[in-house]
């Protein structure tokens, strides 16, 4: 298996342009979870989905920030419009199972809002 | 899901010295989990525990769970310049994992 696939791998865009990010889990897991990683914030959970449902969205930052799962293989997070404090490394995670059962990190995309 | 403080933030070591971080809560923890995540790269899970009071061993890295569920420890004894990277502890639950902010580890030669 690849593992999980995220794209694109780096992202540079202005100020106020809408940005989307997308996401492959491994095949046959159940659950997808979407980080953002700051140096001053950590690594922050976003949004959880299991069995394409979301679960807990409660660390998405504000209405400019929405995610979709469609279907088991594919999910996407969505900034409109973006803003410079947005700019951070954005984690995709899968893992078969619930939140408890060990999770599976894509590369990342390097996002960077100008 | 719960906070979990790690300390300490930062810590650099002479190759062969023994490294340990911390994970705290204020509250019981359902599970924790241990990732590391190589500069640059992306976290990679280490193991998780469940038990209170439960110890576990990979090589030279030693696991522990407190027995309150309330704490956990990663001690790596002689370090190696391959253990170079940040761990993080997270808490999981069944709808959540939420990571403490990291412990990094520089190891010189």
């Amino acid at each position: 298996d690849a593992g999980v696939i995220q794209s694109p791998r780096h992202e540079v865009t202005e100020m106020g342009q809408e940005v989307t990010l997308r996401c492959k889990p491994i095949s046959g897991h159940n659950s997808l979870f979407w980080y953002r990683q700051t140096m001053m914030r950590g690594l922050e959970l976003l949004i959880y989905f299991n069995n394409n449902v979301p679960i807990d969205d409660s660390g998405m930052p504000e209405d400019r920030f929405s995610a979709k799962m469609p279907n088991a293989s594919f999910s996407t997070l969505k900034i409109q419009p973006s803003e410079p404090r947005d700019s951070a490394v954005y984690f995709c995670a899968s893992s078969f199972g619930g939140a408890d059962t060990e999770a599976f990190f894509g590369q990342g995309t390097r996002l960077t809002v100008v | 899901g719960q906070q979990v403080m790690q300390i300490p933030q930062y810590q650099h070591v002479q190759e062969g010295e023994d490294f340990t971080t911390y994970c705290n809560s204020s509250t019981t923890l359902s599970n924790i989990q241990w990732y590391k995540q190589r500069p640059g790269g992306h976290p990679v899970f280490l193991i998780q525990l469940v038990k209170s009071g439960e110890v576990k061993k990979q090589k030279r890295l030693t696991f522990q769970f407190g027995e309150a569920k309330k704490n956990s420890s990663l001690h790596i004894t002689a370090t190696q310049t391959t253990d170079v990277g940040t761990y993080f502890c997270a808490d999981s639950g069944y709808s959540t994992l939420t990571f403490g902010k990291g412990t990094m580890l520089l190891v010189s030669p």
